[in-house]
């Protein structure tokens, strides 16, 4: 069982670049989110999904989109890299939005993607 | 906004001492809170939860407490181990904003040997 695995694990782009972070998870979980991780800044959250073909903003959308077209994949784009956008990327995903009484809320994280922009 | 905080940014122990890891929050809505733990360049992998109607959960050589009262949570550690080295990140949560949490800056534990 993979769980949530992140492609790429690290990339360097140039100021204005365009990329894509994947996020696949093997879970058949309905929540996928989206983490930064910056130094004394502790995991801010970018965007979410509660399920294929809905996504909603987080804390720090700005500069980032998100699509989830299949239960299993959730990708993050860069449209124009800007230095602001260096950090680390967590995915995470949980069995659902909404918690049940007796669910554990726990979100199951990808290993990172360490993006530098210059 | 919500806030989550820690009161020490950093901690070293000697191995075989209990660990006592602190957490702040500001949300009197918050009703759910998981401890995660995250070694270094890998994501963070969950400790212990608890729901605001429990006081104490205890797990594996780790127990959380929660206080209410001063909107207070602790982890603490038993028999530090150097494999406990890690940074440690309280998350909280509340019924309005199903399952986004908010994570504290973490704490970044030292075992020493």
């Amino acid at each position: 069982n993979a769980g949530v695995t992140q492609t790429p694990k690290f990339q360097v782009l140039k100021t204005g670049q365009s990329m894509t972070l994947q996020c696949a998870q093997d879970m058949n979980h309905e929540y996928m989110s989206w983490y930064r991780q910056d130094p004394g800044m502790g995991l801010r959250l970018i965007h979410y999904s509660v399920g294929a073909g809905i996504t909603d903003q987080g804390e720090v959308p700005n500069g980032y989109n998100v699509s989830r077209s299949t239960t299993e994949d959730f990708p993050l784009r860069l449209l124009s890299a800007a230095p602001s956008q260096t950090s680390v990327y967590f995915c995470a995903s949980s069995y659902s939005y909404f918690r049940a009484a007796g669910d554990t809320g726990e979100l199951f994280f990808g290993e990172g993607s360490r993006l530098t922009v210059l | 906004g919500e806030s989550v905080g820690l009161h020490l940014p950093t901690l070293s122990v000697q191995e075989g001492d209990n660990s006592i890891i602190n957490c702040a929050y500001s949300n009197s809505a918050s009703d759910y809170f998981i401890w995660y733990k995250q070694e270094s360049g890998k994501g963070p992998q969950f400790i212990i939860d608890i729901r605001s109607n429990m006081d104490k959960r205890q797990g594996q050589r780790v127990t959380v407490l929660l206080n209410k009262t001063v909107k207070h949570l602790s982890l603490q550690i038993a028999a530090t181990q150097p494999g406990d080295s890690a940074v440690y990140f309280c998350a909280e949560n509340n019924p309005h904003t199903g399952n986004q949490f908010y994570f504290g800056t973490g704490t970044s534990l030292t075992v020493i040997p």
